[in-house]
């Protein structure tokens, strides 16, 4: 069965610091991969999306990551974290056959000043 | 902003009762999926409708059910309300194999 896993629970960096985010998937296929990001109380926004080509993907808010299928990870990263990156962080996989999205638990951003 | 509206934001149901989410689709976009999101933990898949047909359905129980109306609109209805349905629901429109979220409606059963 397809699934996400993000290993870090939660995660605190300095303002200004570099962050990565990880993210492992199982899928049978190609997979289609996306980072959303959630603020508390809110709706999920999409950061950045993987189909298919360059295996390095740029998002909005200067996120990117890379796709990397020896390792079946889907890696997230900043050089540099504003305070207002903050919020919770989800990794997603779409079952194709109908565009089933599959989230990894998430990984919860404090960011300190 | 996605395009994808629901409605209400917010409400309170009495356990045992019967409750109605709404949700307008992105314009265009014949698929609408609705997921549940408990505190602290991923969004779940429900179901799925496209073209007014359920077109897939995850780990919930009957009393979970949905509509889709011909303007591709969508409707999530759950009866017998239970504590563990306070959720955040969260509907997504998707084309292309790329969904496109709601801000979410928050229900609270007491």
């Amino acid at each position: 069965a397809q699934s996400v896993t993000q290993p870090d629970i939660h995660i605190t960096v300095s303002e200004g610091a570099s962050l990565e985010l990880r993210c492992n998937y199982s899928y049978g296929a190609t997979p289609y991969l996306f980072w959303y990001v959630q603020s508390p109380g809110q709706g999920l926004q999409l950061l950045l999306k993987y189909f298919s080509g360059d295996t390095l993907v740029q998002g909005i808010k200067g996120f990117e990551a890379e796709f990397k299928r020896s390792q079946s990870s889907f890696n997230l990263r900043k050089p540099s974290v504003h305070w207002s990156d903050a919020a919770e962080y989800f990794c997603a996989v779409v079952e194709t056959s109908y565009d089933k999205v599959i989230f990894g638990p998430g990984t919860s951003l404090s960011v300190i000043p | 902003e996605t395009g994808v509206t629901q409605s209400p934001t917010h409400l309170i149901k009495t356990r045992g009762q019967q409750v109605t989410l709404r949700c307008s689709s992105q314009s265009g976009h014949n698929t609408v999926s609705w997921y549940q999101q408990a505190l602290g933990q991923g969004p779940q898949f429900i179901f799925q409708y496209y073209r007014e047909e359920e077109n897939g359905r995850g780990n919930f129980p009957p009393r979970f059910s949905g509509l889709q109306f011909p303007n591709y609109s969508s409707e999530l209805n759950v009866n017998a309300l239970e504590l563990d349905d306070s959720a955040l629901y969260l509907c997504a429109s998707s084309s292309a194999a790329e969904a496109f979220f709601g801000q979410g409606t928050r229900l609270t059963v007491v």
